[in-house]
């Protein structure tokens, strides 16, 4: 069981957009419609943004998109906001067991 | 409002056991809706599932893991607990307890995680 594959860092400017893939396996990512992302600010624990892919808890922003292609998952947040500078982690079930990405920091210039 | 509060010893030599708790208070850690669970983070590195339990003892475990680990469900305390045999100091982490959503895997509620450093 390995960790899923994130960028270590994307960045972009207040306003714009960016995307993080999360690449996984046939038998995680590819397989099940379970991935879910989590942001996490420096000492907090992390929050949950999005699951089964594509759907955001209540109170998560519509900026916050997720979706799936293959074995690689990504999620993108447009307009974006100094508030999103943080830690990114994709999440996956692979059957009785969760696998996690290596997160990917995200700076907003 | 369901809340999650870790607790357990801080430092802990090399080879010693660690063992966590993880208080659950405002809903029933009998609740059907959710697995209980453990997840480790090291310092400046990422998020490692340790394993979940549901309320009627049932488990799964991180097989990179397995081996050293148990987790275990007191309903009557409301509490479910982590222990971790054989330390070494890769086992330094933030471990957090969770609720996790078996509808659709997620990890929907986290605690605020506790520190465990391991080091002679």
């Amino acid at each position: 069981q390995s960790a899923l594959t994130q960028p270590r860092s994307v960045s972009g400017s207040p306003g714009q957009s960016v995307t993080i893939s999360c690449t996984g396996t046939n038998s995680d990512v590819g397989y099940y419609n379970y991935v879910s992302w989590y942001l996490q600010h420096p000492g907090k624990a992390p929050k949950l943004i999005i699951y089964a892919v594509t759907k955001r808890p209540s109170g998560v922003p519509d900026r916050f998109s997720g979706s799936k292609s293959g074995n690689t998952a990504s999620l993108t947040i447009s307009g974006l906001q100094a508030d999103d500078e943080a830690d990114y982690y994709c999440c996956s079930y692979a059957g009785y067991a969760e696998v996690f990405g290596g997160g990917t920091k995200l700076t907003v210039l | 409002q369901l809340q999650l509060q870790e607790s357990g010893p801080g430092l802990l030599k090399p080879s010693e056991t660690l063992s966590l708790t993880c208080t659950v208070s405002g809903d029933s850690i009998s609740s059907s809706s959710y697995y209980w669970g453990w997840i480790r983070q090291t310092p400046g590195k990422g998020l490692e599932f340790i394993g979940n339990v549901y309320h009627d003892g049932i488990t799964f475990y991180n097989p990179s893991l397995k081996s050293r680990v148990t987790i275990s469900i007191d309903t009557s305390k409301n509490q479910f607990s982590l222990k971790l045999r054989s330390v070494t100091a890769a086992d330094t982490a933030l471990y957090y307890c969770a609720t996790l959503n078996w509808a659709f895997w997620y990890f929907d509620l986290w605690g605020r995680g506790t520190m465990v450093t391991v080091s002679s």
